[in-house]
């Protein structure tokens, strides 16, 4: 089945720095990607998401790029702020009817004012 | 903004006895997911509900799990017979056609 690795397991930067969160999955089938913010005691919030055809979306300060050749996807964050700091988790999904999600083990940011 | 709401928020039990988790997904979506996440650990795969049937699940979903979608608007997560390692934060999860996931808030389920 598929596994998704992230790293780094932990990550401080100074506010303002950009911050880049790197996962790897095995499964070639997989074809949609996307990266959740999870905050204490809450559940997983989407922040971005590709699909395989894709090479690279932004949505403001956040970009993910997909290299589907080498299957690994990363997560960049740019003019980190101090609300940014939550845990990052990355997912692959192969779509369709069925959709469950494989999630990495997550990265905890940490943005220091 | 539509949201998925889960009760409760937090559950204690004793080993043995048997919990619900409900779920209120989205209100048009059409496919339906449980989560478990251990304390400090990954967000685990449980089941995938799709026209009133499972469509997947994952080794961890054993007979002691079941779902139901009892209405038009609730999906419930029942464990029979709790154990400790049951202990963990179960999300639910709706989507529409496109792959989004939408999770709701999360339920706290402590087993003693």
């Amino acid at each position: 089945g598929e596994n998704v690795e992230q790293h780094p397991s932990t990550l401080s930067v100074q506010e303002g720095d950009s911050a880049v969160i790197k996962c790897t999955y095995s499964d070639s089938a997989s074809n949609y990607f996307p990266w959740y913010k999870q905050e204490l005691g809450k559940g997983p919030q989407l922040i971005i998401d590709i699909r395989s055809n894709v090479g690279e979306k932004k949505d403001q300060r956040i970009a993910v790029t997909l290299n589907k050749t080498a299957k690994h996807f990363s997560l960049h964050i740019t003019e980190t702020q101090p609300e940014d700091s939550a845990v990052y988790f990355c997912a692959a999904s192969k779509g369709g009817s069925q959709g469950n999600l494989i999630f990495g083990k997550g990265t905890k940011l940490s943005v220091k004012p | 903004e539509p949201e998925v709401t889960q009760t409760p928020s937090h559950q204690v039990t004793q080993m043995g006895q048997e919990v619900i988790l409900r779920c209120v997904p989205i209100s048009n979506h059409l496919y339906f997911y449980w989560y478990r996440q251990i304390l400090g650990q990954k967000v685990e795969f449980l089941v995938s509900f799709y026209n009133n049937e499972i469509s997947e699940k994952s080794e961890i979903f054993d007979d002691q799990f079941s779902v139901e979608r009892p209405d038009g608007s609730n999906f419930t997560l029942k464990i029979r017979s709790t154990k400790l390692e049951d202990s963990a934060m179960y999300f639910c999860a709706s989507r529409s056609t496109p792959e989004t996931q939408y999770f709701g808030p999360g339920t706290r389920l402590l087993v003693l």
